[in-house]
């Protein structure tokens, strides 16, 4: 069981916006900046919102960070069908059990 | 550009321990703020971070993992090595090294291309 928590799944039509929530604790979202990365089947994480909101170069502006509290969220917007993957958040934990810490994924279908 | 990439045993028998190599290029590891990560993924599953090392040698490690895991660096081969001992059949899992760029807010980009580790005998 992950640290954080998202949601499975989540989806939407294509050109539709969708969010994803990470939900986590005041030992890691509440004091930590959070990063999103993106999994396309079949390939390896890439990095895709950084210090809950920034997003590295080449990262379409169609892709937005969020925090508030001990949650994140990751908006992605026209949505496209090379859009489908998997979605992680990922932030450190600050706990006595200190490291890094992801959530179990949510994987995105364009219907 | 930096790139990394895994290389070691694409099958290991459980008990054995397994060793992991992360070649990368693009930047040192001598670097103040610059660290080397390892995550796995089992099939179908969510990302687990496993270990942590900094430019100046501090190393991190999963807590549940802690006493398997050994993480070590050679910077002048611009390597990072991974071991794991008592390997199971639940440790079957794809294994990434990524980049953790300075300064210190926690990130990995980028990642490398994974390893299938398959741990049966």
């Amino acid at each position: 069981q992950s640290v954080l928590t998202q949601p499975p799944s989540v989806s939407a039509a294509p050109g539709q916006k969708v969010t994803i929530s990470c939900s986590g604790s005041s030992s890691n979202i509440g004091n930590n900046y959070v990063s999103w990365y993106q999994q396309l089947p079949g390939t390896a994480p890439k990095l895709l919102i950084y210090e809950n909101k920034k997003r590295p170069s080449g990262i379409p502006d169609r892709f937005s960070g969020s925090k508030s509290g001990t949650s994140a969220t990751l908006g992605i917007t026209g949505l496209q069908t090379g859009d489908e993957a998997d979605y992680y958040c990922g932030t450190w934990d600050s706990s006595l059990s200190a490291g890094v810490v992801f959530g179990g994924g949510t994987k995105l279908t364009v219907l | 550009q930096i790139t990394l990439k895994e290389s070691g045993p694409t099958l290991v028998k459980p008990t054995q321990t397994l060793t992991l190599t992360c070649t990368f290029s693009g930047f040192s590891l001598s670097t103040n703020g610059v660290g080397v990560g390892w995550i796995r993924q089992p099939p179908g599953k969510a990302l687990e971070w496993l270990a942590l090392i900094y430019w100046d040698d501090d190393k991190r490690y999963s807590p549940s993992l802690k006493s398997r895991l050994t993480i070590t660096k050679d910077t002048s081969k611009n390597q990072v090595v991974l071991t794991m001992t008592n390997m199971d059949p639940v440790d079957t899992a794809t294994y990434y090294c990524a980049h953790r760029p300075p300064p210190g807010i926690m990130r990995f980009d980028p990642w490398g291309q994974g390893t299938l580790v398959t741990v049966s005998s």
